[in-house]
Protein backbone atom coordinates (compact mmCIF):
# COMPACT_ATOMS: atom_id res chain seq x y z
CA UNK A 1 0.00 0.00 0.00
CA UNK A 2 1.18 3.39 -0.84
CA UNK A 3 1.57 5.88 2.34
CA UNK A 4 0.17 9.06 3.13
CA UNK A 5 1.16 12.04 0.69
CA UNK A 6 1.23 15.50 1.03
CA UNK A 7 1.78 17.86 -1.62
CA UNK A 8 3.76 20.27 -2.04
CA UNK A 9 6.91 19.55 0.41
CA UNK A 10 8.61 22.72 0.07
CA UNK A 11 6.29 26.30 0.02
CA UNK A 12 7.60 29.66 0.98
CA UNK A 13 4.81 32.40 0.95
CA UNK A 14 4.88 36.36 2.01
CA UNK A 15 3.13 37.01 5.17
CA UNK A 16 -0.36 37.97 4.86
CA UNK A 17 -0.83 35.80 2.29
CA UNK A 18 -2.93 32.21 2.17
CA UNK A 19 -1.82 28.58 1.51
CA UNK A 20 -3.72 25.12 1.28
CA UNK A 21 -2.00 22.39 1.93
CA UNK A 22 -3.06 18.76 0.53
CA UNK A 23 -3.10 15.06 1.80
CA UNK A 24 -4.02 11.80 0.38
CA UNK A 25 -4.19 9.18 3.22
CA UNK A 26 -3.34 5.33 3.13
CA UNK A 27 -6.05 3.54 0.51
CA UNK A 28 -9.30 2.37 2.93
CA UNK A 29 -8.01 4.86 5.65
CA UNK A 30 -10.87 7.52 6.73
CA UNK A 31 -9.53 9.42 9.54
CA UNK A 32 -7.10 12.25 8.97
CA UNK A 33 -5.31 14.34 11.08
CA UNK A 34 -3.28 17.38 10.64
CA UNK A 35 -0.37 18.41 12.75
CA UNK A 36 2.09 21.48 13.28
CA UNK A 37 5.59 20.46 14.51
CA UNK A 38 7.91 23.91 15.08
CA UNK A 39 11.82 23.82 17.29
CA UNK A 40 9.60 25.46 19.89
CA UNK A 41 6.40 24.16 20.64
CA UNK A 42 6.86 20.22 19.37
CA UNK A 43 4.21 18.70 17.40
CA UNK A 44 0.91 20.20 18.24
CA UNK A 45 -2.14 18.57 17.48
CA UNK A 46 -4.48 20.98 14.73
CA UNK A 47 -7.69 18.52 13.80
CA UNK A 48 -8.78 15.81 12.91
CA UNK A 49 -11.20 14.47 10.15
CA UNK A 50 -13.44 11.53 9.78
CA UNK A 51 -15.97 10.78 6.86
CA UNK A 52 -15.69 14.42 5.82
CA UNK A 53 -16.40 15.74 9.42
CA UNK A 54 -14.45 17.51 11.54
CA UNK A 55 -13.96 15.67 14.87
CA UNK A 56 -11.51 17.51 16.99
CA UNK A 57 -9.81 20.45 16.84
CA UNK A 58 -6.71 21.74 18.54
CA UNK A 59 -6.30 25.08 20.23
CA UNK A 60 -4.96 27.03 17.61
CA UNK A 61 -6.44 30.31 16.14
CA UNK A 62 -9.35 30.70 13.04
CA UNK A 63 -7.03 31.14 10.46
CA UNK A 64 -6.48 27.10 10.43
CA UNK A 65 -8.92 25.54 8.57
CA UNK A 66 -9.47 22.11 7.21
CA UNK A 67 -11.72 20.05 5.03
CA UNK A 68 -12.21 16.03 3.95
CA UNK A 69 -13.18 15.42 0.70
CA UNK A 70 -15.55 11.67 0.25
CA UNK A 71 -12.58 10.47 -1.21
CA UNK A 72 -10.66 10.63 2.06
CA UNK A 73 -8.68 13.57 0.85
CA UNK A 74 -8.06 16.25 3.32
CA UNK A 75 -6.30 19.73 3.00
CA UNK A 76 -6.03 22.86 5.47
CA UNK A 77 -5.93 26.03 4.34
CA UNK A 78 -3.74 29.26 6.76
CA UNK A 79 -4.97 32.11 5.77
CA UNK A 80 -3.59 35.78 6.75
CA UNK A 81 0.01 33.82 7.06
CA UNK A 82 2.02 35.18 9.86
CA UNK A 83 5.70 34.67 10.65
CA UNK A 84 5.20 32.16 13.43
CA UNK A 85 3.41 29.72 11.12
CA UNK A 86 6.86 29.00 9.64
CA UNK A 87 6.71 24.66 10.88
CA UNK A 88 6.55 21.60 9.34
CA UNK A 89 3.03 20.82 8.84
CA UNK A 90 2.26 17.09 8.93
CA UNK A 91 -0.77 14.99 8.00
CA UNK A 92 -1.12 11.56 9.41
CA UNK A 93 -4.37 9.18 8.48
CA UNK A 94 -5.61 6.04 10.24
CA UNK A 95 -7.77 3.15 9.95
CA UNK A 96 -11.06 3.66 11.65
CA UNK A 97 -12.90 5.25 14.22
CA UNK A 98 -11.34 3.80 17.18
CA UNK A 99 -7.80 3.48 15.87
CA UNK A 100 -5.10 5.33 17.67
CA UNK A 101 -2.17 4.51 15.28
CA UNK A 102 -1.58 7.19 12.82
CA UNK A 103 0.55 6.97 10.22
CA UNK A 104 2.49 10.00 8.93
CA UNK A 105 2.57 11.21 5.66
CA UNK A 106 6.63 13.26 4.58
CA UNK A 107 5.48 16.51 5.79
CA UNK A 108 5.00 20.13 4.04
CA UNK A 109 8.03 22.67 4.84
CA UNK A 110 6.41 25.84 5.41
CA UNK A 111 8.48 29.07 5.35
CA UNK A 112 6.68 32.78 5.48
CA UNK A 113 8.74 35.89 4.95
CA UNK B 1 0.89 22.55 30.52
CA UNK B 2 2.48 19.74 29.30
CA UNK B 3 0.63 16.79 29.42
CA UNK B 4 3.39 14.57 27.95
CA UNK B 5 6.92 15.17 28.94
CA UNK B 6 10.42 13.63 27.57
CA UNK B 7 12.90 14.73 30.21
CA UNK B 8 15.93 13.58 28.09
CA UNK B 9 16.30 16.27 25.16
CA UNK B 10 19.21 13.82 24.21
CA UNK B 11 20.60 10.04 24.95
CA UNK B 12 24.08 8.83 23.46
CA UNK B 13 24.51 5.35 23.52
CA UNK B 14 26.93 2.66 22.17
CA UNK B 15 26.24 0.25 19.24
CA UNK B 16 25.05 -3.21 20.59
CA UNK B 17 23.92 -2.08 24.20
CA UNK B 18 20.60 -1.09 25.35
CA UNK B 19 19.00 2.45 24.83
CA UNK B 20 16.18 3.20 27.30
CA UNK B 21 14.00 6.09 26.05
CA UNK B 22 11.59 7.40 28.98
CA UNK B 23 7.90 9.40 29.00
CA UNK B 24 5.93 10.70 31.50
CA UNK B 25 2.29 12.27 31.33
CA UNK B 26 -0.08 13.66 33.50
CA UNK B 27 -3.31 13.06 32.09
CA UNK B 28 -5.17 10.01 33.63
CA UNK B 29 -7.90 9.90 30.83
CA UNK B 30 -5.09 9.07 28.26
CA UNK B 31 -5.00 5.12 27.96
CA UNK B 32 -3.34 4.19 24.67
CA UNK B 33 0.50 5.65 24.54
CA UNK B 34 2.64 5.43 20.92
CA UNK B 35 6.33 5.83 20.18
CA UNK B 36 6.92 7.10 16.80
CA UNK B 37 10.98 7.68 15.73
CA UNK B 38 11.67 10.56 13.01
CA UNK B 39 14.37 11.26 11.04
CA UNK B 40 15.14 15.12 10.18
CA UNK B 41 13.23 16.36 6.54
CA UNK B 42 10.55 13.17 7.43
CA UNK B 43 7.58 12.77 8.91
CA UNK B 44 6.90 10.14 12.22
CA UNK B 45 7.44 6.25 11.68
CA UNK B 46 5.05 4.27 13.86
CA UNK B 47 6.97 1.94 15.98
CA UNK B 48 5.17 0.38 18.78
CA UNK B 49 2.09 1.15 21.03
CA UNK B 50 0.24 -0.11 24.58
CA UNK B 51 -2.41 -0.03 25.57
CA UNK B 52 -3.53 1.08 29.25
CA UNK B 53 -4.68 -2.83 30.23
CA UNK B 54 -0.94 -4.07 29.46
CA UNK B 55 2.13 -2.94 31.23
CA UNK B 56 4.68 -4.80 28.63
CA UNK B 57 4.37 -5.24 24.51
CA UNK B 58 7.01 -6.29 22.75
CA UNK B 59 8.01 -6.13 18.98
CA UNK B 60 11.41 -7.48 17.97
CA UNK B 61 14.33 -5.12 19.28
CA UNK B 62 11.81 -2.85 20.39
CA UNK B 63 10.14 -3.10 24.22
CA UNK B 64 7.38 -0.46 25.85
CA UNK B 65 6.74 -0.35 29.30
CA UNK B 66 3.64 1.30 31.14
CA UNK B 67 3.67 1.77 34.98
CA UNK B 68 0.25 3.38 34.92
CA UNK B 69 0.61 4.38 38.59
CA UNK B 70 3.51 6.27 38.40
CA UNK B 71 2.05 8.01 34.87
CA UNK B 72 5.49 6.42 33.12
CA UNK B 73 6.31 4.90 30.40
CA UNK B 74 9.40 3.74 28.72
CA UNK B 75 10.93 2.52 25.34
CA UNK B 76 14.13 -0.11 25.62
CA UNK B 77 16.01 -0.73 21.88
CA UNK B 78 18.27 -3.92 22.46
CA UNK B 79 20.42 -3.91 21.12
CA UNK B 80 21.00 -0.45 19.78
CA UNK B 81 22.52 -0.39 15.90
CA UNK B 82 23.65 2.95 14.13
CA UNK B 83 20.13 2.75 12.16
CA UNK B 84 18.31 3.90 15.19
CA UNK B 85 19.78 7.50 15.54
CA UNK B 86 16.86 9.50 15.35
CA UNK B 87 14.29 11.57 17.37
CA UNK B 88 11.89 9.17 19.26
CA UNK B 89 8.77 11.06 20.61
CA UNK B 90 6.11 9.54 23.07
CA UNK B 91 2.42 10.02 22.11
CA UNK B 92 -0.91 9.66 24.15
CA UNK B 93 -4.57 9.33 23.63
CA UNK B 94 -7.58 8.64 25.03
CA UNK B 95 -11.09 8.03 25.30
CA UNK B 96 -12.06 11.47 26.58
CA UNK B 97 -11.29 12.55 22.91
CA UNK B 98 -14.42 12.36 20.29
CA UNK B 99 -11.66 10.96 17.98
CA UNK B 100 -8.09 10.55 17.35
CA UNK B 101 -6.03 13.14 18.54
CA UNK B 102 -2.38 12.46 19.95
CA UNK B 103 -0.82 14.33 22.52
CA UNK B 104 3.08 14.16 21.74
CA UNK B 105 5.98 14.91 23.80
CA UNK B 106 8.91 17.07 23.62
CA UNK B 107 11.13 14.26 22.29
CA UNK B 108 14.67 12.50 23.06
CA UNK B 109 17.19 12.43 20.35
CA UNK B 110 18.98 9.17 20.16
CA UNK B 111 22.43 8.85 19.33
CA UNK B 112 23.84 5.28 18.93
CA UNK B 113 27.57 5.34 18.07
CA UNK B 114 29.64 2.61 16.08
Amino acid sequence: KAGVTQTPRYLIKTRGQQVTLSCSPISGHRSVSWYQQTPGQGLQFLFEYFSETQRNKGNFPGRFSGRQFSNSRSEMNVSTLELGDSALYLCASSGDASSYEQYFGPGTRLTVT
Amino acid sequence: DQQVKQNSPSLSVQEGRISILNCDYTNSMFDYFLWYKKYPAEGPTFLISISSIKDKNEDGRFTVFLNKSAKHLSLHIVPSQPGDSAVYFCAASGRNNAGNMLTFGGGTRLMVKP
